[in-house]
């Protein structure tokens, strides 16, 4: 397997600007989380996905952020409109289990809003 | 409710001199426990992890972690890192689904 994909690796936009950010996770992997990571608040954790099912959206930092998971190979988090402050480096991880097992992590996307 | 506290932001040490990265927890169940290192550009990758048993984990790259339950740390140590071990390294912790990190310790090392 390949790991965990994310894409774009870079996404450089304007403010207001929708944006999409996309993930494959490890195939068999029943859980998949994104999280953000910026130098002030380092990793948080967004939302999380059961079986495709989202579980936990506490993390989402408002209504402009959603994400999806249509299937058990995609899912995507969107952000509309977007803002400077969004600008950060975003991780997809999938994970096999719950607790004790680990999470894989795709390599980010680093958005900019400008 | 579970968080993490790593109590340095940075740590500077010489080439082949021992390390220590220090991490607290708090949490009113038991947990399980994590050491990831992310590498510039790159995603994060796990280190060692602490489920249960012996409380001395061993894991990639020569790290090895203590688990102390009465003082509930898991510090991360290394007795003779490298250059290539610069990174930053994310304790985390975990005890039902979601997996909670705390903000990193930047290992910076020297020639």
């Amino acid at each position: 397997d390949a790991g965990v994909i994310q894409s774009p690796r870079h996404e450089v936009t304007e403010m207001g600007q929708e944006v999409t950010l996309r993930c494959k996770p490890i195939s068999g992997h029943d859980y998949l989380f994104w999280y953000r990571q910026t130098m002030m608040r380092g990793l948080e954790l967004l939302i999380y996905f059961n079986n495709n099912v989202p579980i936990d959206d506490s993390g989402m930092p408002e209504d402009r952020f959603s994400a999806k998971m249509p299937n058990a190979s995609f899912s995507t988090l969107k952000i509309q409109p977007s803002e400077p402050r969004d600008s950060a480096v975003y991780f997809c991880a999938s994970s096999p289990g719950t607790g004790y097992t680990e999470a894989f992590f795709g390599q980010g996307t680093r958005l900019t809003v400008v | 409710a579970q968080s993490v506290t790593q109590l340095d932001s940075q740590v500077p040490v010489f080439e082949e001199a021992p390390v220590e990265l220090r991490c607290n927890y708090s949490s009113s169940v038991s947990v399980y426990l994590f050491w990831y290192v992310q590498y510039p550009n790159q995603g994060l990758q796990l280190l060692l992890k602490y489920l249960s048993g012996s409380t001395l984990v061993k894991g990639i790259n020569g790290f090895e972690a203590e688990f102390n339950k009465s003082q509930t740390s898991f510090h991360l140590r290394k007795p003779s890192v490298h250059i290539s071990d610069t990174a930053e390294y994310f304790c985390a912790v975990s005890n039902t689904d979601k997996l909670i990190f705390g903000t990193g310790t930047r290992l910076q090392v020297f020639p």
